[in-house]
């Protein structure tokens, strides 16, 4: 069974800083494909980044942009200029490619890291 | 207006009441999820659709239906709800056909069982 961990469960930044929310998973496949997610105090889940595991090169999407490390099965990410709409709750999740059909469409998620961005 | 919809936004009730949670999406996804979050343990999956005819359960299904009426709705039922199903419910829908079968949420109804 798949399982992701973030061991960092409360972190805080200074706007305009560079902040790293850690993530590490447990697999035993070889195809999968890895997200995070935003959740603000609105409490709704916004799909940040996301990462195919056979692809070497990292994710970026603007400010946000994740080290992904499979051999090491981590998954970091890394804000740029923190914004104070950057003050969210971030998950980390897995869903593994089954090959020759769709994807299982089955996300693990982690327990998830609350980030504070400071003025 | 919204792709994903979740009524109620939030709800009481009380023990052994029966209770709906209901979901429409706009996207035209065929795949549709129930998750529920508690605090320390992320999100959790409790029942998913691939299509209007296909119910599956997931992790934690015990305590919960479901019923897929169309396409575009999904919705969990707690026959009779007690105390530790209080928490944050989530529907999510996602498109298998794209290179990746990213899952969009609803904006989550909080339910509290007295």
């Amino acid at each position: 069974a798949q399982t992701v961990t973030q061991s960092q469960p409360e972190m805080s930044v200074q706007e305009a800083e560079t902040v790293t929310l850690s993530c590490t998973y447990d697999t035993s496949e070889n195809n999968y494909y890895l997200f995070w997610y935003k959740q603000p105090p609105s409490r709704q889940m916004i799909l940040v980044i996301r990462q195919e595991a056979y692809k070497q090169q990292n994710a970026t999407e603007n400010r946000f942009s994740v080290n992904f490390q499979k051999a090491a099965k981590s998954f970091s990410l890394k804000i740029s200029d923190s914004q104070l709409g950057d003050t969210a709750m971030y998950f980390c999740a897995f869903m593994k490619h089954v090959s020759g059909s769709s994807n299982t469409g089955k996300l693990i998620f982690g327990q998830g890291t609350t980030l504070q961005v400071k003025p | 207006d919204a792709d994903v919809t979740q009524t109620p936004r939030n709800r009481i009730t009380k023990t052994g009441k029966r209770i709906m949670l209901e979901c429409s999406q706009t996207k035209g996804h065929d795949r549709m999820y129930w998750y529920r979050q508690d605090p320390g343990l992320g999100l959790r999956l409790i029942y998913y659709s691939f299509d209007v005819k296909d119910i599956n359960k997931g992790e934690i299904s015990d305590g919960y239906s479901v019923s897929r009426q169309a396409q575009a709705k999904f919705s969990l039922s707690l026959e009779s709800a007690i105390p530790n199903q209080t928490a944050l419910y989530f529907c999510a829908t996602s498109d298998p056909s794209g290179r990746v079968d990213t899952q969009y949420f609803g904006p989550g109804t909080r339910l509290t069982v007295l």
